[in-house]
């Protein structure tokens, strides 16, 4: 079954709205979740490191003010596209990170966004 | 410092054929190398993992890879391609020093002709 859970799936909203996705880590404790943005026909892009418990790190070039990141449990972190406009559209991918090194991600399934 | 190099953006092969799917990487350290599998609209799946134990890493699927240090080459393979094996494949390298940040290459698109 699925080990990281990642809701919605899809969203279809209107240009201006603030929409949050869910990704749960269901069979382990996840310090470190991982959010990504892919484009059609590309690899993941890595948007920000969460981490529970203290603010997330963001990559260069991408908004802390747009992209809000919350991690308040050890299962949960949400990303929050604020005031989403189309160029936003795109498939946002959560991973956990269990806990020990060299360990592999596991990740959500995606949420498809589309701004209209 | 960390990179993939994924040598092919496209592969295609018939069903019931060899699938070779190429991966070079760079790293200052010793590295976890990953390969993962990505069907239409869904999340990335992982086919197996290396993690400096033995370098033939079999994974699911009947995938496997091999680890070559002299050759910094992390190659998948399978020895009998199937039609449910047509997707993305992502090779990603992770150093343990880096808090689990990944390193993903830019995919390969692996088309199996029936």
């Amino acid at each position: 079954g699925a080990v990281v859970s990642q809701h919605p799936s899809w969203v279809i909203c209107k240009s201006g709205t603030s929409v949050k996705i869910e990704c749960r880590s269901l069979d382990f404790q996840a310090t470190t979740m991982f959010w990504y943005r892919q484009f059609p026909k590309q690899s993941l892009m890595l948007m920000a490191t969460s981490n529970e418990g203290s603010k997330a790190t963001y990559e260069q070039g991408v908004e802390k003010d747009k992209f809000l990141i919350n991690h308040a449990s050890l299962t949960l972190s949400t990303l929050t596209v604020t005031s989403a406009h189309p160029e936003d559209s795109s498939f946002y991918i959560c991973s956990a990170l269990p806990p020990g090194g060299g360990q592999p991600q596991h990740f959500g399934d995606g949420t498809r966004l589309s701004i209209l | 410092a960390q990179s993939v190099t994924q040598l092919d953006s496209h592969v295609s092969v018939s069903e019931g054929t060899p699938v070779l799917l190429r991966c070079n990487y760079s790293s200052s350290y010793s590295p976890s190398l990953f390969w993962y599998v990505q069907h239409p609209n869904k999340g990335l799946q992982l086919l197996l993992k290396y993690t400096s134990a033995a370098t033939l890493v079999k994974g699911i699927n009947g995938f496997e890879a091999e680890f070559k240090k002299s050759e910094t080459s992390f190659h998948l393979t399978k020895p009998s391609a199937h039609m449910s094996d047509a997707a993305e494949y992502f090779c990603v390298v992770t150093l343990n020093t880096n808090a689990g940040k990944s390193t993903f290459g830019d995919g390969t698109t692996l088309t199996v002709k029936p």
